[in-house]
């Protein structure tokens, strides 16, 4: 049973466009909700994370936008640029713990 | 600091044979896991430790062994390779308290 949903599994973008990854969850407990990207031949490493006590993190191009009662967060990368192009995971922790509950990745290409 | 290493990058084994791969840490992290990343399926947990001599199993811990007998060191041990167990393999660390977890840069394990 997957606890922590992640569409699209690949995405495609221009130079220039927006890049939306979205995932949902069911586990209430989650309080922690970090984004990690991954350059290939690399680990993943921690882009950005949100809490639910807000709707919206940004840091620079990439945005996180949160919805609690929908149960659902998204990852915006505006202006996306080729060297955006990586596999993203969604992840969610509950209160305590240190394991994330990872997504299944979106692998996203932004061509020049 | 080296963060998170790994060893060796690349392995291939024949099927029935055994090998350790390794993973060390220099952050003084207590917490420590594994996971294999294979395509569409995102990172699912092996095995994780708290803390020196003390480990748990993950959420695909069939045919794999661990041990922690130091902070920094947390092998893992395939006891006989299986084609099904070709995947990358990556070892992670996080601090008590924190919820970000630091990858190492992976090994890429082949069973034929």
């Amino acid at each position: 049973q997957q606890q922590v949903k992640q569409s699209p599994q690949s995405l495609i973008v221009q130079k220039g466009g927006i890049s939306i990854i979205n995932c949902a969850y069911e586990n209430t407990a989650f309080d922690y909700f970090p984004w990690y990207q991954q350059f290939p031949g690399k680990g993943p490493a921690l882009l950005i994370a949100i809490r639910p006590d807000v709707s919206e993190k940004k840091e620079g191009r990439f945005t996180i936008s949160f919805n609690k009662s929908a149960k659902q967060f998204s990852l915006h990368i505006m202006d996306s640029q080729p060297g955006d192009s990586a596999t993203y995971f969604c992840a969610a922790l509950t209160g305590g713990s240190y394991i994330p509950t990872f997504g299944r990745g979106t692998s996203l290409i932004v061509h020049p | 600091n080296a963060g998170v290493t790994q060893t060796p990058k690349f392995q291939v084994l024949k099927t029935g044979q055994s090998m350790t791969l390794q993973c060390a840490q220099d952050m003084n992290h207590e917490y420590m896991s594994w996971y294999r990343q294979d395509p569409g399926m995102g990172l699912r947990l092996i095995h994780y430790s708290v803390g020196a001599g003390i480990t748990d199993q993950g959420e695909v811990p069939n045919g794999y062994n661990v041990s922690r007998s130091t902070t920094e060191d947390f092998p893992l041990r395939l006891l006989s390779a299986a084609p099904s167990q070709t995947s990358v393999y990556f070892c992670a660390s996080s601090r008590q308290g924190s919820r970000e977890q630091y990858f190492g840069p992976g090994t890429r394990l082949t069973v034929t």
